[in-house]
């Protein structure tokens, strides 16, 4: 069985930092491509980066790009988003959700997460 | 970047009925188009892709149609357990953008 287990969200003030790690089991990890995923309270959902298998490609939204880091572990079957310079329009459920194609990015999304969740607020 | 316009933002149907989403891509996208359904408090579940084929396991009563840029999301008889946001995705091109959700409510 596919799971995806986020963890690492949490309060943090305006400008600081937290990583997210999403812990994977039920699939050969390095077989697929890892994206994260946000919604804002009562939003609709927005891409936020994605890695290929082996971190060849990576793309960011505009709204994170040059803050936010994404990468992987498949040694440890992890992936990883590193949050930087917070602001308070970050806040948000923040889900690790696998590729279901393969090795590359551009594929659905066929299992999720439950989500953690980053309040950005002082 | 594509724009996914996703229409209506809401709707209430009755059980039984033929509910009808649509999703515009701002470009030709091919056929690279997902549908994802997302329950109160739930993570989103793939229901179908590459605008099409449904996902293992989904319901027949969900169905979806269309290539380029114009899509159709189409449930042939709501039922209770139907009663959820949906959203259309387009995978063509980074960043695969989300539509802005269709929630669907019973009458």
């Amino acid at each position: 069985e596919v799971q995806l287990v986020e963890s690492g969200g949490g309060l943090v003030q305006p400008g600081r930092s937290l990583r997210l790690s999403c812990a994977a089991s039920g699939f050969t990890f390095d077989d697929y491509a890892m994206h994260w995923v946000r919604q804002a309270p009562g939003k609709g959902l927005e891409w936020v980066s994605g890695i290929s298998w082996n971190s060849g490609s990576i793309g960011y939204a505009d709204s994170v790009k040059g803050r936010f880091t994404i990468s992987r572990d498949n040694a440890k079957n992890s992936l990883y988003l590193q949050m930087n310079s917070l602001r308070a329009e970050d806040t948000a459920l923040y889900y690790c959700a696998k590729a279901g194609g393969g090795w590359e990015l551009l594929y659905p999304l066929d299992y999720w997460g439950q989500g953690t969740l980053v309040t950005v607020s002082s | 970047d594509i724009q996914m316009t996703q229409s209506p933002s809401s709707l209430s149907a009755s059980v039984g009925d033929r509910v009808t989403i649509t999703c515009q891509a701002s470009q030709d996208i091919s056929n690279y188009l997902n549908w994802y359904q997302q329950k109160p408090g739930k993570a989103p579940k793939l229901l179908i892709y590459d605008a099409s084929n449904l996902e293992t396991g989904v319901p027949s009563r969900f169905s979806g149609s269309g290539s380029g840029t114009d899509f159709t999301f189409t449930i042939s008889s709501l039922q209770p357990e139907d009663i959820a946001t949906y959203y259309c995705q387009q995978y063509d091109n980074l960043p695969p953008a989300f539509g802005g959700g269709t929630k669907v409510e019973i009458k």
